[in-house]
Parts: structure tokens; C-alpha cells; sequence
């Protein structure tokens, strides 16, 4: 099993700041498998990227992805009032695993 | 746009086994989609479980596949999940998913909390 590692578990930041999300794999992740989702309280999941920097479907472009191999990223450039919210990263290969979440919190 | 809607009973007793249905609208089940299943415990993380092809085809979380049975009904145009021998940690959020074509989960259902409890 692949365990993915986000990090920081906890961000605290203010309206307008840069977030930096970084998720960690176990061992290689093909960038194609590896996806970021935001998750507002109360709702489902929604994907924001795929193939560890294609961002889905009406995403804002302030979330972007990147990275290869075990390390990946997701940066929100400037952060809105409805971006504070928990991101999980996810590889989808042939066992599908999520990392813990990381909590984008106001400071 | 492909809808989701997950049905089932929010109560379920332990070592009972736990059923819900998955409603696809939008979409036809039979389109080169896999279908998900994933989890999330009160307060905690997703949780994998598995996923089916229109042809049966099916791959489970390893540390499930013991317990997990996930099916698809062609003429109903919808997907299920069975859990058996339940316990209060399958207590959880369960949302039915599909990728849309994407290497990602890119539709998601509402999701509904089926309790452990007897």
C-alpha cells in the first residue's frame, strides 16, 4: 500500500496569503494517478486536480499542482474566504490511497 | 453532468451487514467509467473502498476485501456496496464516486451516514 503523508496538518493563514500543501508518497507515484481534492465542512469532496497538475473542470486558476515521483504539491496563490477548507491528496494506481488531510484555517 | 445519490438505511446493527445503493443520472453506467465507493469516519479522513467496472470488474481496499462486495446493475443504471460483520469503526460517511473519464475521483455523491449500533 501506498501511504501519502500531507504536510503541514494545520495551516494558518490569512485572507489573501499564499497556502503551500505538500503531500509525500511512500514510495513513486505516477504524476497521471496523483489527484488533490478540497472538502468544505458539511460537503462531499471535489476534485481540483488531476494528473498532479491539471486542474479540474471550473477550478480557479489561483490552485495549481505540482511535483514527481514521491513529493507533490498543491499552491492556492492568494487565498479567498471559501479556500479555508481541508485538502487531501490522493494517488489513484491500482490501490487507491488519500493522504490525511491538511486543514487551511484563518488566522 | 453526471449525478450521484446514494440510498440505503442509516442504522445498522453490529456484525449486521451494511447495503447501499448508488443512483447514476447524467451518465450511462456502461460508459468507460469506474465506479467508487469511499468513507469517511466522523471528524476523520477518506477512506478507499473500492470501485467496480460496468463489467464486473472489481478492485477492493485491501484492508476491506475481506467484507466488501460491490456490484452493478446494468438495468437499474446504479451500484452497490455490501459490508458485512459490522462494527462501530465502520460508523462513517459513504460516498459513491466516479472518475468522468479523469484518473480522479471527479463526481461526487452527497454522501449518507450509516451508523453502527445496535
Amino acid at each position: 500500500e501506498i501511504v501519502l503523508t500531507q504536510s503541514p496538518g494545520t495551516l494558518s493563514l490569512s485572507p489573501g496569503e499564499r497556502a503551500t500543501l505538500s503531500c509525500r508518497a511512500s514510495q513513486t507515484v505516477s504524476s497521471r494517478y496523483l489527484a488533490w481534492y478540497q472538502q468544505r465542512p458539511g460537503q462531499a469532496p471535489r476534485l481540483l486536480i488531476y494528473g498532479a497538475s491539471s486542474r479540474a473542470t471550473g477550478i480557479p486558476d489561483r490552485f495549481s499542482g505540482s511535483g514527481s515521483g514521491t513529493d507533490f504539491t498543491l499552491t492556492i496563490s492568494r487565498l479567498e474566504p471559501e479556500d479555508f477548507a481541508v485538502y487531501y491528496c490522493q494517488q489513484y494506481g491500482r490501490s487507491p490511497t488519500f493522504g490525511g488531510g491538511a486543514k487551511v484555517e484563518i488566522k | 453532468q453526471v449525478q450521484l445519490q446514494e440510498s440505503g438505511p442509516g442504522l445498522v446493527k453490529p456484525s449486521g451487514t451494511l447495503s447501499l445503493t448508488c443512483g447514476v443520472s447524467g451518465d450511462s453506467i456502461i460508459n468507460n467509467d469506474w465506479w467508487s465507493w469511499v468513507r469517511q469516519p466522523p471528524g476523520k479522513g477518506l477512506e478507499w473502498i473500492g470501485e467496480i467496472f460496468h463489467t464486473g470488474s472489481t478492485n477492493y481496499n485491501p484492508s476491506l476485501k475481506s467484507r466488501v462486495t460491490i456490484s452493478v446493475d446494468k438495468s437499474k443504471n446504479q451500484f452497490s456496496l455490501r459490508l458485512n460483520s459490522l462494527t462501530a469503526a465502520d460508523t462513517a460517511v459513504y460516498y459513491c464516486a466516479t472518475t468522468g473519464g479523469l484518473a480522479a475521483l471527479n463526481y461526487w455523491g452527497q454522501g449518507t451516514l450509516v451508523t453502527v449500533s445496535s
